[in-house]
Protein backbone atom coordinates (compact mmCIF):
# COMPACT_ATOMS: atom_id res chain seq x y z
CA UNK A 1 0.00 0.00 0.00
CA UNK A 2 1.52 3.25 -0.80
CA UNK A 3 1.89 5.87 1.82
CA UNK A 4 3.24 8.88 2.16
CA UNK A 5 3.03 10.75 5.85
CA UNK A 6 4.07 14.57 6.04
CA UNK A 7 5.56 16.45 9.20
CA UNK A 8 6.79 19.16 10.45
CA UNK A 9 4.21 21.75 10.02
CA UNK A 10 2.88 24.30 12.65
CA UNK A 11 2.80 27.78 13.31
CA UNK A 12 5.48 30.56 12.12
CA UNK A 13 5.56 34.26 11.99
CA UNK A 14 6.05 35.88 9.27
CA UNK A 15 9.84 36.13 7.90
CA UNK A 16 10.59 32.41 9.44
CA UNK A 17 11.40 29.33 8.30
CA UNK A 18 10.39 25.70 8.40
CA UNK A 19 10.67 22.34 7.34
CA UNK A 20 8.62 20.01 6.06
CA UNK A 21 9.33 16.43 5.67
CA UNK A 22 7.45 13.29 3.89
CA UNK A 23 8.38 9.59 4.61
CA UNK A 24 6.94 7.48 2.08
CA UNK A 25 6.47 3.70 1.73
CA UNK A 26 4.68 0.97 -0.06
CA UNK A 27 6.49 1.49 -3.49
CA UNK A 28 10.16 1.91 -5.23
CA UNK A 29 10.54 5.83 -4.33
CA UNK A 30 13.47 5.80 -6.57
CA UNK A 31 11.17 5.19 -9.49
CA UNK A 32 8.80 8.10 -8.78
CA UNK A 33 9.05 11.98 -8.68
CA UNK A 34 7.45 13.32 -6.07
CA UNK A 35 5.42 16.78 -5.28
CA UNK A 36 4.45 19.29 -2.86
CA UNK A 37 0.71 20.25 -3.32
CA UNK A 38 -0.87 23.35 -0.84
CA UNK A 39 -4.34 23.80 -0.52
CA UNK A 40 -5.65 27.08 0.96
CA UNK A 41 -10.09 27.87 1.06
CA UNK A 42 -9.79 30.83 -0.93
CA UNK A 43 -7.46 29.54 -3.63
CA UNK A 44 -7.75 26.11 -3.43
CA UNK A 45 -5.47 23.71 -4.72
CA UNK A 46 -1.98 24.81 -5.60
CA UNK A 47 0.66 22.72 -7.05
CA UNK A 48 3.98 23.69 -5.40
CA UNK A 49 7.26 22.00 -6.60
CA UNK A 50 8.46 18.55 -8.03
CA UNK A 51 11.67 16.68 -8.23
CA UNK A 52 12.87 13.87 -10.07
CA UNK A 53 13.79 10.75 -9.05
CA UNK A 54 17.62 11.48 -8.58
CA UNK A 55 16.76 14.81 -7.72
CA UNK A 56 18.96 16.61 -10.78
CA UNK A 57 15.77 17.92 -11.80
CA UNK A 58 13.69 20.61 -9.59
CA UNK A 59 10.27 22.79 -10.71
CA UNK A 60 8.65 25.52 -8.34
CA UNK A 61 5.77 27.43 -8.46
CA UNK A 62 6.30 31.20 -9.66
CA UNK A 63 5.37 31.89 -5.97
CA UNK A 64 7.48 30.59 -3.96
CA UNK A 65 10.91 30.46 -6.00
CA UNK A 66 13.83 31.43 -4.44
CA UNK A 67 12.15 31.29 -1.24
CA UNK A 68 10.96 27.22 -1.07
CA UNK A 69 13.60 24.24 -1.88
CA UNK A 70 12.58 20.93 -2.43
CA UNK A 71 14.82 17.98 -1.71
CA UNK A 72 14.68 14.61 -1.25
CA UNK A 73 16.81 11.54 0.07
CA UNK A 74 16.13 8.69 -1.47
CA UNK A 75 18.29 6.57 1.40
CA UNK A 76 15.75 7.48 3.49
CA UNK A 77 12.48 6.90 1.35
CA UNK A 78 11.94 11.00 2.07
CA UNK A 79 11.16 14.34 0.71
CA UNK A 80 11.64 17.84 2.38
CA UNK A 81 10.39 21.07 1.27
CA UNK A 82 12.61 24.12 3.21
CA UNK A 83 10.67 27.00 3.02
CA UNK A 84 11.86 30.21 4.15
CA UNK A 85 10.93 33.93 4.14
CA UNK A 86 7.17 32.83 4.79
CA UNK A 87 4.07 34.66 4.17
CA UNK A 88 0.75 34.84 5.49
CA UNK A 89 -0.41 33.93 2.03
CA UNK A 90 1.62 30.34 2.35
CA UNK A 91 -0.90 29.58 5.07
CA UNK A 92 -1.95 26.25 3.78
CA UNK A 93 -2.64 22.30 3.72
CA UNK A 94 0.74 20.67 2.38
CA UNK A 95 0.43 17.40 0.57
CA UNK A 96 3.39 15.41 -0.15
CA UNK A 97 1.97 13.47 -3.30
CA UNK A 98 3.70 10.47 -5.83
CA UNK A 99 4.13 12.47 -9.16
CA UNK A 100 4.12 9.96 -12.20
CA UNK A 101 4.86 12.79 -14.16
CA UNK A 102 2.85 12.96 -17.16
CA UNK A 103 0.87 9.79 -15.53
CA UNK A 104 -0.20 12.46 -13.05
CA UNK A 105 -0.46 13.06 -8.96
CA UNK A 106 -1.77 9.49 -7.93
CA UNK A 107 -1.18 9.51 -4.58
CA UNK A 108 -1.30 11.99 -1.88
CA UNK A 109 -0.34 12.17 1.93
CA UNK A 110 -2.95 13.16 4.62
CA UNK A 111 -1.64 16.63 4.39
CA UNK A 112 0.07 19.20 7.38
CA UNK A 113 -0.70 22.46 8.49
CA UNK A 114 1.20 25.39 8.09
CA UNK A 115 -0.03 28.22 9.79
CA UNK A 116 2.08 31.62 9.18
CA UNK A 117 1.18 34.51 11.58
CA UNK A 118 2.12 36.68 14.40
CA UNK B 1 1.03 30.46 -16.88
CA UNK B 2 -2.48 28.02 -18.16
CA UNK B 3 -5.27 28.45 -16.14
CA UNK B 4 -7.88 26.08 -15.88
CA UNK B 5 -11.78 27.04 -15.26
CA UNK B 6 -14.11 24.38 -14.31
CA UNK B 7 -17.90 25.08 -14.94
CA UNK B 8 -20.32 24.65 -12.84
CA UNK B 9 -19.02 25.79 -9.42
CA UNK B 10 -22.02 23.67 -7.78
CA UNK B 11 -24.08 20.96 -8.96
CA UNK B 12 -27.03 19.33 -6.71
CA UNK B 13 -27.94 15.90 -8.33
CA UNK B 14 -30.90 13.42 -7.51
CA UNK B 15 -29.24 9.83 -6.89
CA UNK B 16 -29.05 7.72 -10.31
CA UNK B 17 -29.25 10.48 -12.81
CA UNK B 18 -25.63 11.79 -14.46
CA UNK B 19 -23.61 14.75 -13.92
CA UNK B 20 -21.53 16.70 -15.94
CA UNK B 21 -18.37 18.82 -14.85
CA UNK B 22 -16.43 21.43 -18.14
CA UNK B 23 -13.28 22.01 -17.99
CA UNK B 24 -11.39 24.60 -20.27
CA UNK B 25 -7.73 25.80 -20.23
CA UNK B 26 -6.46 29.12 -20.99
CA UNK B 27 -4.24 27.24 -23.88
CA UNK B 28 -4.34 24.02 -25.83
CA UNK B 29 -3.18 21.11 -23.59
CA UNK B 30 -1.60 18.98 -26.62
CA UNK B 31 1.89 18.29 -25.53
CA UNK B 32 4.96 17.90 -28.18
CA UNK B 33 4.77 14.50 -28.00
CA UNK B 34 1.57 14.44 -29.23
CA UNK B 35 -0.53 13.12 -25.73
CA UNK B 36 -2.59 15.39 -23.44
CA UNK B 37 -2.11 15.67 -19.82
CA UNK B 38 -5.26 16.65 -18.30
CA UNK B 39 -6.23 14.64 -14.69
CA UNK B 40 -9.67 15.05 -12.82
CA UNK B 41 -9.46 14.28 -8.92
CA UNK B 42 -12.15 13.57 -6.30
CA UNK B 43 -11.82 15.52 -2.81
CA UNK B 44 -14.25 13.94 -0.46
CA UNK B 45 -14.99 15.70 2.97
CA UNK B 46 -11.95 15.68 4.87
CA UNK B 47 -10.01 13.44 2.33
CA UNK B 48 -6.78 14.36 0.62
CA UNK B 49 -7.75 14.59 -3.53
CA UNK B 50 -8.09 10.91 -5.27
CA UNK B 51 -7.42 10.51 -8.88
CA UNK B 52 -10.33 9.57 -10.66
CA UNK B 53 -9.07 10.36 -15.10
CA UNK B 54 -5.37 10.59 -16.32
CA UNK B 55 -4.77 11.71 -19.62
CA UNK B 56 -8.14 12.94 -20.42
CA UNK B 57 -9.61 9.45 -20.80
CA UNK B 58 -8.05 6.68 -18.59
CA UNK B 59 -9.63 5.53 -15.55
CA UNK B 60 -7.25 5.08 -12.19
CA UNK B 61 -7.12 1.80 -10.62
CA UNK B 62 -10.38 1.01 -9.21
CA UNK B 63 -12.65 4.13 -10.52
CA UNK B 64 -15.98 2.74 -11.47
CA UNK B 65 -16.91 2.67 -14.47
CA UNK B 66 -19.64 5.08 -13.85
CA UNK B 67 -16.89 7.81 -13.97
CA UNK B 68 -15.61 8.99 -17.90
CA UNK B 69 -13.34 11.81 -18.96
CA UNK B 70 -13.27 13.49 -22.70
CA UNK B 71 -12.37 16.06 -24.82
CA UNK B 72 -9.58 17.81 -26.21
CA UNK B 73 -7.12 20.94 -27.13
CA UNK B 74 -8.71 23.15 -24.72
CA UNK B 75 -12.01 21.93 -23.62
CA UNK B 76 -12.73 18.59 -21.34
CA UNK B 77 -15.66 17.03 -19.75
CA UNK B 78 -15.70 14.59 -16.58
CA UNK B 79 -18.86 12.74 -16.69
CA UNK B 80 -20.82 10.85 -14.21
CA UNK B 81 -23.78 8.39 -15.86
CA UNK B 82 -25.29 7.87 -12.55
CA UNK B 83 -24.45 9.52 -9.51
CA UNK B 84 -24.28 7.64 -6.00
CA UNK B 85 -24.56 9.24 -2.43
CA UNK B 86 -20.95 8.16 -2.52
CA UNK B 87 -19.61 10.56 -5.12
CA UNK B 88 -20.60 13.78 -3.23
CA UNK B 89 -17.30 16.01 -2.64
CA UNK B 90 -15.26 18.83 -4.11
CA UNK B 91 -13.84 17.60 -8.56
CA UNK B 92 -11.11 19.29 -9.66
CA UNK B 93 -9.15 19.13 -13.59
CA UNK B 94 -5.35 19.70 -13.32
CA UNK B 95 -3.24 20.20 -16.41
CA UNK B 96 0.06 18.41 -16.29
CA UNK B 97 1.61 19.92 -20.08
CA UNK B 98 3.06 22.54 -18.49
CA UNK B 99 4.08 22.08 -14.89
CA UNK B 100 0.50 21.46 -13.24
CA UNK B 101 -2.41 23.89 -12.76
CA UNK B 102 -5.71 22.87 -11.05
CA UNK B 103 -9.25 24.53 -11.68
CA UNK B 104 -10.93 26.06 -8.84
CA UNK B 105 -13.13 23.16 -8.12
CA UNK B 106 -16.69 22.11 -8.52
CA UNK B 107 -18.58 20.91 -5.85
CA UNK B 108 -21.06 17.81 -6.11
CA UNK B 109 -24.20 17.52 -3.45
CA UNK B 110 -26.56 14.75 -3.61
CA UNK B 111 -30.18 16.43 -3.83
Amino acid sequence: EVQLVESGGGLVQPGGSLRLSCAASGFTFTTYWVTWVRQTPGKGLEWVANIKQDGSDKYYVDSVKGRFTISRDNAKNSLYLQMNSLRAEDTAVYYCARDGFHNGIDYWGQGILVTVSS
Amino acid sequence: DIVMTQTPLSLSVTPGQPASISCKSSQSLLHSDGKTYLYWYLQKSGQSPQLLIYDVSSRFSGVPDRFSGSGSGTDFTLKISRVEAEDVGVYYCMQGTHFRTFGQGTKVEIK
